[in-house]
């Protein structure tokens, strides 16, 4: 999950496998939430969003779910990949127009 | 499309001194913001703008001034630089701000100041 701190957390997984990238979010209100992927000296990129209104969704390889009671979201990626490797973060969107960035979690891809 | 361009990539500054990150969009969005991003944190807003002659100020303001006299650019200005702001900057812009609408970022621009 997220952390505040000087160290992200990582997460370790074999080729193949599943990974699973948590985060915990803030305000209750909040009825917007972004996944993005950085790759090292590289901008954030769009991996996929969800809306307060659903509890999942899917894209290509990867999954969205979000628990508004814990107000907790998880980004599901299958059959990991090595060019998955990179720093993945949640993005959700409270009160006003701004959206607030979690710290991130990296995730290495062992071969 | 280029998308969002920031310029420079890599910038050493000294103390006291001043600068302008530059950042520009060629999607027609009217939503831009600057971020910071500091080791071990996550994206930290500086100031947004929501279109052309408004601007307003983010999570972490001080030390940094902008101005968005056009839809296309959004600079970034180091008034008098600190080691505080050694950082990586990151431009972003949206459509709107609607919810799905998804924020795009350039490609950062490293800034170490001695």
């Amino acid at each position: 999950g997220e952390s505040v701190g000087l160290h992200l957390p990582t997460l370790s997984v074999q080729e193949g496998d599943n990974s699973i990238i948590n985060c915990a979010y803030s305000n209750s209100a909040s009825d917007y939430f972004i996944w993005y992927k950085q790759e090292s000296g590289k901008g954030p990129q769009f991996i996929i969003d969800i809306r307060s209104n659903m509890d999942k969704r899917q894209g290509q390889r990867v999954t969205v779910l979000l628990n508004k009671t814990v107000k907790h979201l998880s980004l599901q990626i299958a059959a990991t990949q090595p060019g998955d490797s990179a720093v993945y973060f949640c993005a959700e969107r409270g009160n006003g127009q701004n959206f607030v960035f979690g710290p991130g979690t990296r995730l290495s891809v062992l071969p | 499309n280029a998308g969002v361009t920031q310029t420079p990539k890599f910038q050493v500054l000294k103390t006291g001194q001043s600068m302008t990150l530059q950042c520009a969009q060629d999607m027609n969005h009217e939503y831009m913001s600057w971020y910071r991003q500091d080791p071990g944190m996550g994206l930290r807003l500086i100031h947004y703008s929501v279109g052309a002659g408004i601007t307003d100020q983010g999570e972490v303001p001080n030390g940094y001034n902008v101005s968005r006299s056009t839809t296309e650019d959004f600079p970034l200005r180091l008034l008098s630089a600190a080691p505080s702001q050694t950082s990586v900057y990151f431009c972003a812009s949206r459509y709107g701000t609607d919810t799905g609408n998804t924020i795009y970022f350039g490609e950062g621009s490293w800034l170490t100041v001695v």
